[in-house]
């Protein structure tokens, strides 16, 4: 099982549409959760940390669920600049972060 | 939020040559930087961790002598692919981790380098 998955998608969704990524983790020791957006060709930029309790930025929710060890993102009201790569980002204890394969979004008009 | 640079942006080079990329921290004091390298459409993979006056620390499978880093100050890495080939063509990022204390733990990508080997 690889330590951080994610459904590689594409996701294609119209504008205006919601759409939601899941990330599961297997270290329960995990301490840190990111979820970072890059697009084609470019550095992955931060989007936003994940919090146990759920953090809101805008269109943008994150969600952590330590039981059962998975992190979500909530895009509402879907523009299309969001279409890019989604990554999920889990650091443990030693702090190196580990990278899922990312999903991939597709607004479209 | 902070920001990373790396240069060159984009190099071309033959085969057998050596390629140095450096990475900077340019408005906060780095201890720990760490080097990716991705593929077309796979994830980032992590190459090395590096920290400020100790030798890197190489993932599996990762040659050491073949990827040089250093990272001589709080601000700096650099990266040197030594007798690069064809398959070592790829995109090579970096990141820093802002200072413990300072932010919450966050790292932050420097532009990447894109690595063509003829």
């Amino acid at each position: 099982r690889k330590e951080v998955e994610q459904d590689p998608g594409p996701f294609n969704v119209p504008e205006g549409a919601t759409v939601a990524f899941n990330c599961t983790y297997s270290n329960s020791a995990s301490q840190s959760f990111f979820w970072y957006r890059q697009d084609c060709r470019k550095e992955p930029k931060l989007l936003m940390s994940v919090y146990s309790s759920g953090n809101e930025d805008g269109r943008f929710t994150a969600q952590l669920n330590r039981a059962s060890q998975y992190i979500s993102l909530l895009i509402r009201d879907s523009k299309l600049s969001d279409s890019a790569t989604y990554l999920c980002v889990v650091t443990g204890g030693s702090y190196i972060p580990t990278f899922g394969r990312g999903t991939s979004l597709i607004v479209h008009p | 939020g902070a920001v990373v640079s790396q240069h060159p942006s984009w190099v071309i080079c033959k085969s057998g040559t050596s390629v140095k990329i450096e990475c900077r921290s340019l408005d906060f004091q780095a201890t720990t930087m760490f080097w990716y390298r991705q593929f077309p459409k796979q994830s980032l993979m992590l190459m090395a961790t590096s920290n400020e006056g100790s030798k890197a620390t190489y993932e599996q499978g990762v040659e050491k002598d073949k990827f040089l880093i250093n990272h001589a100050s709080l601000t700096l890495s650099t990266l040197t692919v030594t007798s690069a080939h064809p398959e070592d063509s790829s995109f090579y990022i970096c990141s820093a981790r802002v200072l413990a204390g300072s932010e919450t733990d966050t790292q932050y990508f420097g532009p990447g380098t894109r690595l063509t080997v003829l």
